[in-house]
């Protein structure tokens, strides 16, 4: 059971608007920053968004990230095939002396 | 370009003691606002953060795995070293070490290839 609660799957067609959502509590997501990851089947994750909102260099501007109380989400915008992979959120969780706590991924189905 | 490696064991008994390593270039872990992490994650299942090193040798562990985990440095061989106790099968998993920048705070960024650990008799 993961700290963090992801819906374990989504899907859209081509060119549509997809957002995952993460949610967690006021000892991680409230009170720290949120990170996004995309990773694509055997290989490692890639940081997609870090800080809540940002792109680090390299990243589509069609891939975005919001937080706001406890929850965050990440909005692929414009999706692609080659957008079909699992995304994992992450934040510092406060509790028990402080660790780093994921999400339970969420596996994107482009149709 | 900063690229981090793992190696180690691709199998080990249960009850016995896991050794990885990770070689990392292109960042020194003697610059301060940097750290090294490991992550570990099962076949088929998520993410599981185990540990994290400091260019201060300040270390953190997960509380649930602390009693079993030890994360030491070399600087001078850009080295990064976990090992874990009493090896279970559930422990089975592939192990990836990240680069962290901790001023910046971005974290875990970028991740090594990994390393797939199975713990068997």
């Amino acid at each position: 059971q993961s700290v963090l609660t992801q819906p374990p799957s989504a899907s859209g067609t081509p060119g549509q608007r997809v957002t995952i959502s993460c949610s967690g509590s006021s000892s991680n997501i409230g009170s720290n920053y949120v990170y996004w990851y995309q990773q694509f089947p055997g290989t490692a994750p890639k940081l997609l968004i870090y800080k809540n909102n940002q792109r680090p260099s390299g990243v589509p501007d069609r891939f975005s990230g919001s937080k706001s109380g406890t929850s965050a989400s990440l909005a692929i915008s414009g999706l692609r095939s080659e957008d079909e992979a699992d995304y994992y959120c992450a934040a510092w969780d406060d509790s028990l002396s402080g660790r780093w706590v994921f999400g339970g991924g969420t596996k994107l189905t482009v149709l | 370009q900063i690229t981090l490696k793992e190696s180690g064991p691709t199998l080990v008994k249960p009850t016995q003691t896991l050794t990885l390593t990770c070689t990392f270039s292109g960042f020194s872990l003697s610059t301060s606002g940097v750290g090294v992490g490991w992550i570990r994650q099962p076949p088929g299942k998520a993410l599981e953060w185990l540990a994290l090193i400091y260019w201060n040798d300040h270390k953190r562990y997960s509380p649930s795995l602390k009693s079993r985990l030890t994360i030491t440095k070399d600087t001078s061989k850009n080295q990064v070293v976990l090992t874990m106790t009493n090896m279970d099968p559930l422990d089975t998993a592939t192990y990836y070490c990240a680069h962290d920048s901790v001023d910046s705070s971005v974290w875990f960024d970028p991740w090594g290839q990994g390393a797939l650990v199975t713990v068997s008799s």
